[in-house]
C-alpha cells in the first residue's frame, strides 16, 4: 500500500529550464510534507518542507506546490543545475502519528549541461 | 557542527551473524530515527526513539531486529541471526525536539551485505 506516490522514476531537463517532479498521496491525514533530495551513497538531505495549510512554500530556487484537494504535491527547480542531478524524495507524516515519515520510492532528476 | 553519524558505513556479515549500526544524532537532537533502503525502494521507516525510549517501533520486524538509545552514547540497530533479505542501506536520522520536529537530518547511512 504506496501511500505516498512518486509516478515517473526518472526526468531529465536542460540546465537553466525548470525541473517539475511530482508526488501524490492517498492519506488525507498526511499535514506535512518534505522533499529531500539524495545522492548515491549518501544520506537524504533536507530540501524544503510545506504544512497542509499552505499550498505554496518558497526557498531560493526551490518552491514547493501543494494541492489537498488533489492530494497532489510539486517540487519545482528553477533554473536547473548540473548539480541538482540527484535522486528526489518526497515524504509525509502527521503530527500526531509520532513524526513518522512515509516515503515515496524517488524520482532520479538528471540535468544535462 | 558535526551532523548525524553512523558507523560502521560498511558491513559484511555471514548468514546467522549479528549486525549492530551505531547512530549519534546532531548536537541538541534527541529524537533519532531508523529506515532502511533496500535496492530500487524508497526508505522504509522502522523505528522511532528519544533518550531511553522506544516511541514507534511499528516498522520494525518483530524478531530478531533491536532498537536502542541510551542515556549515553549512540543509539543502537541491533540485528540478530542475519539472513540475506537483510541486505540493505540502513539510515539513521535525528530531529531537535522543539523547533522544525518534522525535519529529520539523515546520516549516511551503513551498507549492510549479508554473505
Amino acid at each position: 500500500d504506496q501511500q505516498v506516490k512518486q509516478n515517473s522514476p526518472s526526468l531529465s531537463v536542460q540546465e537553466g529550464r525548470i525541473s517539475i517532479l511530482n508526488c501524490d498521496y492517498t492519506n488525507s491525514m498526511f499535514d506535512y510534507f518534505l522533499w529531500y533530495k539524495k545522492y548515491p551513497a549518501e544520506g537524504p538531505t533536507f530540501l524544503i518542507s510545506i504544512s497542509s495549510i499552505k499550498d505554496k512554500n518558497e526557498d531560493g530556487r526551490f518552491t514547493v506546490f501543494l494541492n489537498k484537494s488533489a492530494k497532489h504535491l510539486s517540487l519545482h527547480i528553477v533554473p536547473s543545475q548540473p548539480g541538482d542531478s540527484a535522486v528526489y524524495f518526497c515524504a509525509a507524516g502527521n503530527a500526531g502519528n509520532n513524526r513518522k515519515l512515509i516515503w515515496g520510492l524517488g524520482t532520479s532528476l538528471a540535468v544535462n549541461p | 557542527n558535526a551532523g548525524v553519524m553512523q558507523n560502521p558505513r560498511h558491513l559484511v556479515r555471514r548468514r546467522g551473524q549479528e549486525a549492530r549500526l551505531r547512530c549519534s544524532p546532531m548536537k541538541g537532537h534527541s529524537h533519532v530515527y531508523w529506515y532502511r533502503q533496500l535496492p530500487e525502494e524508497g526508505l522504509k521507516f522502522m523505528v522511532y526513539l528519544q533518550k531511553e525510549n522506544i516511541i514507534d517501533e511499528s516498522g520494525m520486524p518483530k524478531e530478531r531486529f533491536s532498537a536502542e538509545f541510551p542515556k549515553e552514547g549512540p543509539s543502537i540497530l541491533r540485528i540478530q541471526q542475519v539472513v540475506r533479505g537483510d541486505s540493505a542501506a540502513y539510515f539513521c536520522a535525528s530531529s531537535p525536539p522543539m523547533d522544525k520536529p518534522y525535519e529529520q537530518y539523515f546520516g549516511p547511512g551503513t551498507r549492510l551485505t549479508v554473505t
